[in-house]
């Protein structure tokens, strides 16, 4: 399976909002609310973002959300802060039982 | 604290097997599905395997069946992958992670471990 499609890099100004889009299909996330983003600073491991499309785990900002149309995903920072410079990815289940990570997202803060 | 910590990574010639192990603490180890997610150097990242929480079901990717075998041992609160007939492409950080439902939403990530196969 491809992976699913991020665009390659974002940037924006402190205090600025971004989205970011992850699309995959009907078999991955259109067809499933079980799309994750991740976040994921040099040389760290990943850290759950948001998880089933738009739920915030405790302790991640209320800067950070996430949508669903069809088989786009987006993850949105509102209030850019230069800690927010990261890679991003995002992940969905499969309809064949596995798990597809989109190519990730180099997010830049000006 | 929950807490995740691999080991066995290593540099060995293409063709080469390996295993790698991931200790758990914190945890009910035994109740939760356990993933394998690699990360070639500069590239995203790929889930590679997971395995139940009694390790009766088995998920691997295309790109590892075959090859790779996840397994655990609840007494020992450790998750395995073993590799074999390694490849160059193969080459990447392997973190061990705890998703918190099923495959995914995974919340508990290990630092990493390396694999580097290049003769």
């Amino acid at each position: 399976q491809s992976a699913l499609t991020q665009p390659a890099s974002v940037s924006g100004s402190p205090g600025q909002s971004i989205t970011i889009s992850c699309t995959g299909t009907s078999s991955d996330v259109g067809g499933y609310d079980y799309v994750c983003w991740y976040q994921q600073h040099p040389g760290k491991a990943p850290k759950l973002l948001i998880s089933d499309v738009s739920k915030r785990p405790s302790g991640v900002s209320t800067r950070f959300s996430g949508s669903k149309s069809g088989n786009t995903a987006s993850l949105t920072i509102s209030g850019l802060q230069a800690e927010d410079e990261a890679d991003y990815y995002c992940s969905s289940y499969t309809r064949s039982s596995t798990l597809l990570f989109g190519g990730g997202t180099k997010l830049t803060v000006l | 604290e929950v807490q995740l910590v691999e080991s066995g990574g290593g540099l060995l010639q293409p063709g080469g097997s390996l295993r790698l192990s991931c200790a758990a603490s914190g945890l009910s180890f035994s109740s939760y599905t356990m993933n394998w997610v690699r990360q070639a150097s500069g590239k995203g990242l790929e889930w590679v395997s997971s395995i139940s929480g009694s390790g009766s079901t088995l998920y691997y990717a295309d790109s590892v069946k075959g090859r790779f075998t996840i397994s655990r041992d609840n007494a020992k609160n450790s998750l395995y992958l073993q590799m074999n007939s390694l490849r160059a492409e193969d080459t990447a950080v392997y973190y061990c992670a705890r998703p918190s439902r099923f495959l995914d939403r995974m919340d508990v990530w290990g630092k990493g471990t390396t694999v580097t196969v290049s003769s």
